[in-house]
């Protein structure tokens, strides 16, 4: 149980380009779920959080008109790089949270990632 | 930034060998968590322990917490090539809160 897919897995585009990154929950509903930026050997940076039915929650210094979020649907979000440039090369990771979660904690489901290469 | 800081940065160890990370935090958490990334893919969800917990046990893992010292270890027991991955720490300031602030991350390597 508890699995969050990502599709695709990798993609290479030129500069200039809008790419879109699907997360979906796979077997189990999700209200939030959470875009991760990572850079290579370093560590995850939470980019926006994602809400079923109403407007993204960026991070301080997150684009939004550059990092489009979607929120459709209980089982996926789809965040759009538009206008990708070289520097937008990463890897993006989403991550989801059980709508049936209660209580203190926090566990969230991540997905495979997705590797983003902008030539 | 409530971002934690790992020790250390990588670790190269023998298998059979005991590896130990350190997860150092700067302000008061809801719940600390240890999650595993082999290179390139995504993150598995290995334990977590509550602020009002100081050492929790699963299988080869054992992780103890420190709230006076903000700081948290995760030790491997016995370990084997296939723990080689990197290991991150991350922490939320409150029950329910969406954030979880990511450590630096270890990055270790399991010699067969």
């Amino acid at each position: 149980g508890a699995v969050v897919s990502q599709h695709p897995s990798r993609v290479i585009c030129k500069s200039g380009t809008s790419v879109k990154i699907e997360c979906r929950s796979l077997d189990f509903q999700a209200t939030t779920m959470f875009w991760y930026r990572q850079f290579p050997k370093k560590s995850l940076m939470l980019m926006a959080t994602s809400n079923e039915g109403s407007k993204a929650t960026y991070e301080q210094g997150v684009e939004k008109d550059k990092f489009l979020i979607n929120h459709a649907s209980l089982t996926l979000s789809t965040l759009t790089v538009t206008s990708a440039h070289p520097e937008d090369s990463s890897f993006y990771i989403c991550s989801a949270r059980d709508i049936r979660a209660s209580g203190p904690y926090n566990e969230q489901f991540f997905g495979p990632g997705t590797r983003l290469t902008v030539l | 930034s409530q971002q934690g800081e790992e020790d250390p940065q990588a670790l190269s160890i023998q298998e059979g060998e005991n590896a130990t990370m350190n997860c150092s935090y700067k302000t008061s958490i809801n719940n600390l968590q240890w999650y595993r990334q082999n290179s390139g893919r995504g993150l598995v969800h290995l334990i977590l322990i509550r602020s009002n917990e100081r050492e929790k046990h699963s299988g080869r893992l054992r992780v103890t917490l420190d709230t006076s010292k903000k700081s948290s270890s995760l030790l491997i027991t016995a370990s084997r090539a296939a723990d080689t991955a990197s290991y991150f720490c991350a922490t939320d300031d409150r029950p329910g809160a969406n954030n979880l602030f990511f450590g630096t991350g270890t990055r270790l390597t399991v010699i067969p």
